[in-house]
């Protein structure tokens, strides 16, 4: 098992749909964080999860929820999205949040809103 | 404000060596990662400095100079796989990471 997984890994959808996107890490870790990645872009960070906590989220706009049921899994519900909101969707993982240690990230989910 | 700066495009030939160079100016510093990034794939970890010098690693070295808000990745012995974006990214002294918007780096035959 790779150690980072993330679904799906395309999604096309409408302004008004309602979408999940999953992500699933088998490394032990107690960090998990959402990025966005627009082209020639830096990464954005939208929301950390230290030990299921929240303890970022940087001003993302309320149309993106996200979850943390446990260390292991991260889900981020989309609903009345923006075309502007079309992306790469990285997931990544790290030892513990504010630390040193090194982020793995997904493979990401290519999201099209249209 | 925050800001990493890197070019945004290199070319390079197969064999050659190719400096991707990064400056930045943060509210403080906890070190400084280089990731690889395949187009479609997740970036894989490549480097972590936080003392000034260089950290070697196969063909790959990293530079860090703390005092001139500089680091560079050395990749030597280039070769088609290297044909990658490279990611800075910084640590401020909120532990968050600043990232630079990448260097794509393009290796000619």
């Amino acid at each position: 098992e790779t150690g980072v997984t993330q679904t799906p890994r395309h999604l096309v959808m409408g302004m008004t749909n309602k979408k999940s996107l999953k992500c699933e890490q088998h490394l032990g870790h107690n960090a998990m964080y959402w990025y966005k990645q627009s082209a020639k872009k830096p990464l954005e960070l939208m929301f950390v999860y230290n030990f299921k906590e929240q303890t970022e989220n940087n001003s993302v706009p309320s149309r993106f929820s996200p979850e943390c049921p446990n260390s292991s899994h991260l889900f981020l519900h989309l609903h009345t999205l923006q075309p502007e909101d079309s992306a790469l969707y990285l997931c990544a993982s790290s030892q513990e949040a504010g630390s040193s240690y090194e982020q793995y990230f997904g493979p990401g989910t290519r999201l099209t809103v249209t | 404000g925050q800001n990493i700066d890197q070019p945004t495009e290199m070319t390079a030939t197969e064999g050659a060596i190719v400096q991707i160079n990064c400056t930045y100016q943060t509210s403080g510093f906890n070190g400084l990662f280089w990731y690889q990034q395949h187009a479609g794939e997740a970036p894989t970890f490549l480097s972590y400095n936080v003392l000034d010098g260089l950290e070697e690693k196969g063909r790959f070295s990293s530079f860090l100079s703390r005092s001139k808000g500089y680091s560079y990745l050395l990749l030597k012995e280039l070769q088609m796989k290297d044909s990658a974006s490279y990611l800075c990214a910084v640590r401020d002294s909120n532990y968050q990471l600043i990232w630079g918007a990448g260097t794509k780096l393009i290796i000619k035959p």
